[in-house]
This record gives structure tokens, C-alpha cells and sequence, in this order.
């Protein structure tokens, strides 16, 4: 199956700054690529995806960045808020069965 | 639109006894749903694939007798833990997809505590 990769495992950052976490995926044939928010106990919630024929895009304070040569996508977002604080996991979906492999998450933190 | 329920919320069994968890789509169809397994703070690990009417497609390293999974309608799927172990205490999430796009939308999450 597909193997994707994440970092950091954890950030703290100032609310107000950018923050940015990366994946990386093996599965050149991967074609969807969501971004998850997750609270603790809670289901994971779609902050932003991207598909493979994108290079960007962008909602409001989230983008989301893809690079198919190099087989890596990131999550900035801007303008930080304490609500902004929880896990982040980055997935990939396989050409096979639309199965998601997820990464290992990151654990932000807003300091107000 | 696109709500996927659990059930239970949580449960707790005693080692050596079978745990059944419901996944539905309720306002949807769904020929594939997804299960998952996460850890205390660790990621989604995807357990197998449900497609409606056949066998579920189990990724490596996750015994299929342990965990059975019935897909019997295009709106449940089921996942029963057999001889639940301590070691099976865990969160586990399903995922369907209404065949539509991309995108998958999850139920709320079973926690399941084997004593």
C-alpha cells in the first residue's frame, strides 16, 4: 500500500504566524490528497483537499500545495488562532480501491 | 447531507468475548466503506476495505478472523472483534464512500475498551 510520511509530529507556533506541515507520499499513482483536523476523541473533520491535476488551492486562511514530481504536498495556514490548535493528518488515496493511507499526524498549537 | 453514524459510542468488554460495531450512511449509499484503528495519539491505520455484497479487502497485518466485516447493504457495514484481547482497546472509525468523487466522509468513532 501507499506510504506517506509527515512533519513535524509536533508545532507550537505564536498566534498570528504561519504555520506548515508537509507530507510526502509513495504511490506515484495517488491522485487525492486531503488534509484532516482532528480533535481528540472526534472524528476527523475535511479542512482541504487537492487532486493531482492542481498544483494549489486555497480557502480562506488554508492552502494546500502539491508537487507530483517530487511526490509531496503541504498545509500552510496562515494567520493562526487558538482554535487552530489540534491534529492535523495529511492522507493519500490509493489508485486501487480509493482507500486513504494517512500520515502520522502533527499536533499544532496556537499560543494565544 | 453525507452523515455517517457509529454504533456504539463506546464500549466495554471483558477479554475473551465478541464486539460487533455498526457503521451506516444514512442519507447516502454506499458500495465501499472504510474501517480504521487509531491508537492514543497515533494515526489512522486502515484496517480493510467493505464493498457491498463481497468480501472485505484487509490490509497486511490485520487478521480477518479476528476482525470480520459484513457489508450487507449499501448502508451498513459491520465490524465484530472476536475473542477481544486488551490489546484490541482501541478507536475505531469507519469511512464510506457514496462512489461520487473523492471524498469519504466518517462516522464519529467506536471506542472499544477490552478488560
Amino acid at each position: 500500500g501507499e506510504n506517506v510520511e509527515q512533519h513535524p509530529s509536533t508545532l507550537s507556533v505564536q498566534e498570528g504566524d504561519s504555520a506548515v506541515i508537509k507530507c510526502t507520499y509513495s504511490d506515484s499513482a495517488s491522485n487525492y490528497f486531503p488534509w484532516y483536523k482532528q480533535e481528540l476523541g472526534k472524528r476527523p473533520q475535511l479542512i482541504i483537499d487537492i487532486r493531482s491535476n492542481v498544483g494549489e488551492k486555497k480557502d480562506q486562511r488554508i492552502a494546500v500545495t502539491l508537487n507530483k514530481t517530487a511526490k509531496h504536498f503541504s498545509l500552510h495556514i496562515t494567520e493562526t488562532q487558538p482554535e487552530d490548535s489540534a491534529v492535523y493528518f495529511c492522507a493519500a488515496q490509493g489508485h486501487t480501491g480509493n482507500q486513504f493511507y494517512f500520515g502520522t499526524g502533527t499536533s499544532l498549537t496556537v499560543i494565544p | 447531507g453525507a452523515v455517517v453514524s457509529q454504533h456504539p459510542s463506546w464500549v466495554i468488554c471483558k477479554s475473551g468475548t465478541s464486539v460487533k460495531i455498526e457503521c451506516r450512511s444514512l442519507d447516502f449509499q454506499a458500495t465501499t466503506m472504510f474501517w480504521y484503528r487509531q491508537f492514543p495519539k497515533q494515526s489512522l491505520m486502515l484496517m480493510a476495505t467493505s464493498n457491498e455484497g463481497s468480501k472485505a479487502t484487509y490490509e497486511q497485518g490485520v487478521e480477518k478472523d479476528k476482525f470480520l466485516i459484513n457489508h450487507a447493504s449499501l448502508t451498513l457495514s459491520t465490524l465484530t472483534v472476536t475473542s477481544a484481547h486488551p490489546e484490541d482497546s482501541s478507536f475505531y472509525i469507519c469511512s464510506a464512500d457514496p462512489g461520487q468523487g473523492y471524498e469519504q466522509y466518517f462516522g464519529p468513532g467506536t471506542r472499544l475498551t477490552v478488560t
